[in-house]
């Protein structure tokens, strides 16, 4: 596959469960971001991986949430005991270089319900 | 804060029409800008990215331009078809993750 993929694409969650959200990255992409988008808004920014560094976290909501990006391909975010106001479509989008001068890519996102 | 307004939120023309959605953005200390459509359901399309040195990019029948100076971008829609009908993002590159900041985005509707 040439482009970004997500995994799962729709998860449900009760209130109070930990959830693991996957990122797979264009290969050979070095930055990866996490974006957090809520119904009607546009995507808001999370975190910054360049490579297996976490450069930025400062987008993240609260210490409930986690990323990590440990081998500088993958990348998973992390939300332990989740709220119904984390229901959301998590965004992750990679680049080649990190210089701000390439496009971002985006992933199809997953949707996550809190019930 | 950078924050990025789109102006209309929602638009509807008739097939044929050419169209401009609008961008505005408060900082003008940007690398660069990235339109992208969203269609439901979907993640982002990347569309033009404009560099902060460039004042326009083409692409097709989209054209899009950048005004640093104050701090507004357009895009540009020629000949529009019905298969155009969807949300349009605006976002610009910044910060020290150069991490995008988007707008709300403009709702299109090309009726046939």
């Amino acid at each position: 596959g040439a482009g970004v993929s997500q995994s799962p694409r729709y998860k449900v969650a009760k209130r109070g469960q930990d959830v693991a959200l996957r990122c797979d990255p264009i290969s050979g992409h070095v930055s990866l971001f996490w974006y957090q988008q809520a119904l009607g808004q546009g995507p808001e920014f999370l975190t910054y991986f360049q490579n297996e560094a976490q450069l930025d976290k400062s987008g993240l909501p609260s210490d409930r949430f986690f990323a990590e990006r440990p081998e500088g391909s993958v990348s998973t975010l992390k939300i332990q005991r989740t709220q119904q106001e984390d229901s959301a479509v998590y965004l992750c989008a990679s680049s080649l270089g990190v210089l701000g001068f390439y496009e971002q890519y985006f992933g199809p996102g997953t949707r996550l319900t809190v019930t | 804060k950078q924050e990025v307004t789109q102006i209309p939120a929602a638009l509807s023309v008739p097939e044929g029409e050419n169209l401009v959605l609008n961008c505005s953005f408060t900082d003008s200390a940007i690398y660069n800008l990235q339109w992208f459509r969203q269609d439901p359901g979907k993640g982002l399309t990347s569309l033009l990215l404009i560099q902060s040195s460039q004042r326009e990019q083409t692409s097709g029948r989209l054209n899009a331009s950048l005004d640093k100076s104050s701090g507004r971008s357009t895009l540009y829609i020629a000949a529009s078809q019905p298969g155009d009908s969807a949300t349009y993002l605006c976002a610009v590159g910044g910060g020290s993750a150069r991490q995008l900041t988007f707008g709300s985005g403009t709702q299109l509707t090309v009726l046939p």
